[in-house]
């Protein structure tokens, strides 16, 4: 069965930088993108964008683009979100989530179990 | 970007009852070259990440009750609970992905009334 298991949780200072890893099993891993979504305590779904883990080929979202970068080790079917310069409103539950289908432009079917990213002086 | 706005932004229902939520997109999520609407819906459980419900804004995904349904087209959406449950208790995202970034609502919470 398909899971992304995520890492455990972070507590940074800001300006640090934090890596998240999502370790994916149980189907093709170069077949699909993962896309990396983060929650604010009590707030909505925010995309932050994905990765081809058949390329590498990344698409962000624009407001994150100067801080983000997003990563796979096909050798270790692992995906990987570094976001840099943290602020305290970086403070979130962060997720990655695989495609449903093999192609772009497609829903977010299977879920890791989110890393909690606290930034804090 | 697509913004994605839900109403209301919370709703409380009776079991057994029907549940309504609307999602309306800035710009047309229909594609013309598949004819389909890029439109999802999720539900989130407390401390659990989302789970996908719908997709193509009225297919529904494996494993997932048949008293949820999505309808719509274009900008306008609904997610309808046929009689509500009390495990449906939940927010609940319209997402689109026609175009990135993929942006979400905000959110409409389901309560027990």
């Amino acid at each position: 069965q398909v899971q992304l298991v995520q890492s455990g949780p972070e507590v940074k200072k800001p300006g640090a930088s934090v890596k998240v890893s999502c370790k994916a099993s149980g189907y093709t891993f170069t077949s699909y993108n993962i896309n990396w979504v983060r929650q604010a305590p009590g707030q909505g779904l925010e995309w932050m964008g994905w990765i081809s883990a058949y390329n590498g080929n990344t698409n962000y979202a624009q407001r994150l683009q100067d801080r983000v970068t997003m990563t796979t080790d096909t050798s270790t079917t692992t995906a990987y979100m570094e976001l840099r310069s943290l602020r305290s409103d970086d403070t979130a539950v962060y997720y990655c989530a695989r495609d449903l289908y093999d192609y772009n432009n497609c829903p977010l079917s299977f879920w890791g179990q989110g890393t909690l990213v606290t930034v804090s002086s | 970007d697509i913004v994605m706005t839900q109403s209301p932004d919370s709703l409380a229902v009776s079991l057994g009852e029907r549940a309504t939520i609307n999602c309306k997109s800035s710009q047309s999520v229909l594609s013309s070259s598949n004819n389909k609407n890029f439109l999802a819906w999720y539900q989130q459980k407390p401390g659990q990440p989302p789970k996908l419900l719908i997709y193509w804004a009225s297919s529904r995904e494996s494993g997932v009750p048949d008293r949820f349904s999505g309808s719509g087209s274009e900008t306008d959406f609904t997610l309808t609970i046929s009689s509500l449950q009390a495990e449906d208790v939940a927010v609940y995202y319209c997402q689109q992905y026609y175009s990135t970034p993929r942006t979400f609502g905000q959110g409409t919470k389901v309560e027990i009334k």
